[in-house]
């Protein structure tokens, strides 16, 4: 059915180090993918997106990689700051679908 | 900012009363989607309008739910007599539909309906 998880409900990093943050999915018909991140008191805030053509894409501080084979999607952000602590989701689109569905979440905590 | 703003930004109710959330999308957003999400959770799809047609209801909208974009612009969602599972943030995004393929949503800062 449509569902897209978190592989760890919470995740702590030092400041400066990166962080991975993983998502599984599991409809393989899904062919679109956005990370999101939310404040506390916010609503989500697009991060970054990938096709499923695709299997790696490019940000400022941030890559998302995307295996189709494990239907397996990860979000990466280099040098970690303070402000980079939120919680995080994954959301995936159905081809043919005009919704997203997301996945519960990871909360991501830097440590000074 | 995302330029998504929804009014009220709170809203506590007492069991049985009706609300409405309004939501003003980004301008010239053709696509205007209504999200609930409870604590914890991901957000979980309501509805959502193309222009001022509303073209898919999640079955999560009951019949207590009623959403419009009257005129293509903003948004209202009503719920009427609340029940304390109503209890969540209600979250308004937009987009602009170009081509077959991709969007991406900008969500507002949401309204959060506490039912007591």
């Amino acid at each position: 059915g449509e569902s897209v998880g978190l592989h760890l409900p919470t995740l702590s990093v030092q400041e400066g180090d990166n962080s991975i943050i993983n998502c599984a999915y599991s409809n393989s018909a899904s062919d679109y993918f956005i990370w999101y991140k939310q404040e506390s008191g916010k609503g989500p805030q697009f991060i970054i997106d990938i096709r499923s053509n695709m299997d790696k894409r490019q940000g400022q501080r941030v890559t998302v990689l995307l295996n189709k084979t494990v239907k397996h999607l990860s979000l990466q952000i280099a040098a970690t700051q303070p402000g980079d602590s939120a919680v995080y989701f994954c959301a995936e689109r159905l081809q043919g679908a005009q919704k997203l569905v997301f996945g519960q979440g990871t909360r991501l905590t830097i440590n000074p | 900012d995302t330029g998504v703003s929804q009014n009220p930004r709170h809203k506590i109710t007492k069991r049985g009363q009706n609300v409405t959330f309004r939501c003003d999308p980004i301008s010239e957003h053709n696509r205007l989607y209504w999200y609930r999400q409870t604590l914890g959770q991901g957000p979980e799809f309501l509805t959502y309008f193309q222009n001022e047609a509303q073209l898919e209801k999640s079955r999560l909208l009951s019949d207590r739910f009623s959403a419009e974009r009257p005129k293509g612009s903003f948004s209202t969602l009503e719920i009427q007599r609340t029940e304390q599972g109503d209890s969540a943030m209600y979250l308004c995004a937009s987009s602009l539909l170009t081509g077959p393929t991709n969007e991406k949503l900008f969500f507002g800062s949401g309204t959060q309906l506490s039912v007591l």
